[in-house]
């Protein structure tokens, strides 16, 4: 079945601090993948996607680049602020028909200092 | 526009009693997905509908859960004979019919 890693958490940085968060996936067919965002006391918002190989999304400053040959979509800033202190969580959807179910990984929170 | 509501934001039940938990999706929104959240763990699928009728229930954890949409908008999730293992948040999600999925605040359920 379908299953993603996001790397062990919490992840702590100063501010301007350059950010990685890996994600890896497992899943039969060609998936779309998501970043989704929790800040505190909100709801789950999607962050960016990538619906194929080699396309990469991007939003606010993130970015994450779909890469079939190492089943990977690691979330990367160049420099991040306090505000994006939250949790965040990689996801796929293997789209059967018009099921767009997720599957997400476990989150990861990331504290930005200043 | 307004987006995913979910009523209650808190439910505190105790062991045994029936609950119900419901989603008011963006209007216009074919797609409507439960999800639940335990804590320190992401979302996991529950139910799908498109339209009425549910489509997938395959993440149902058995038959104590049960979910309705009977006129392809509003929906309800019912949990019967509740036990402490199903305290989580309950998300739940509507999509236009692409990718994108847009979720609701969530109902923290939490069964004494």
């Amino acid at each position: 079945g379908n299953s993603v890693t996001q790397m062990e958490g919490p992840v702590t940085l100063s501010e301007e601090a350059f950010l990685t968060i890996n994600c890896t996936y497992t899943a039969t067919g060609y998936p779309s993948l998501f970043w989704y965002v929790q800040y505190p006391g909100e709801g789950l918002q999607l962050l960016l996607k990538a619906t194929k190989a080699d396309d990469k999304g991007s939003n606010k400053g993130f970015e994450a680049t779909y890469r079939k040959e190492t089943t990977s979509f690691h979330l990367e800033k160049g420099s991040v602020q306090v505000s994006d202190s939250a949790v965040y969580f990689c996801a796929l959807s293997d789209r059967t028909g018009a099921n767009s179910k997720l599957t997400f990984g476990k989150g990861i929170t990331l504290s930005v200092r200043p | 526009g307004a987006g995913v509501s979910q009523t209650p934001s808190n439910k505190v039940t105790e062991k045994g009693k029936y609950v119900e938990l419901r989603c008011d999706p963006i209007s216009g929104h074919t797609a409507l997905y439960w999800y639940r959240q335990s804590l320190g763990q992401g979302p996991e699928f529950l139910i799908y509908f498109q339209g009425t009728g549910a489509a997938d229930d395959s993440g149902l954890p058995n038959d104590r859960f049960f979910a309705v949409r009977p006129e392809g908008s509003v929906s309800t999730l019912k949990i019967q004979r509740t036990e402490r293992g199903d305290s989580a948040v309950y998300l739940c999600a509507s999509s236009p019919g692409k990718d994108t999925q847009y979720f609701g605040p969530g109902t923290r359920l939490t069964v004494l």
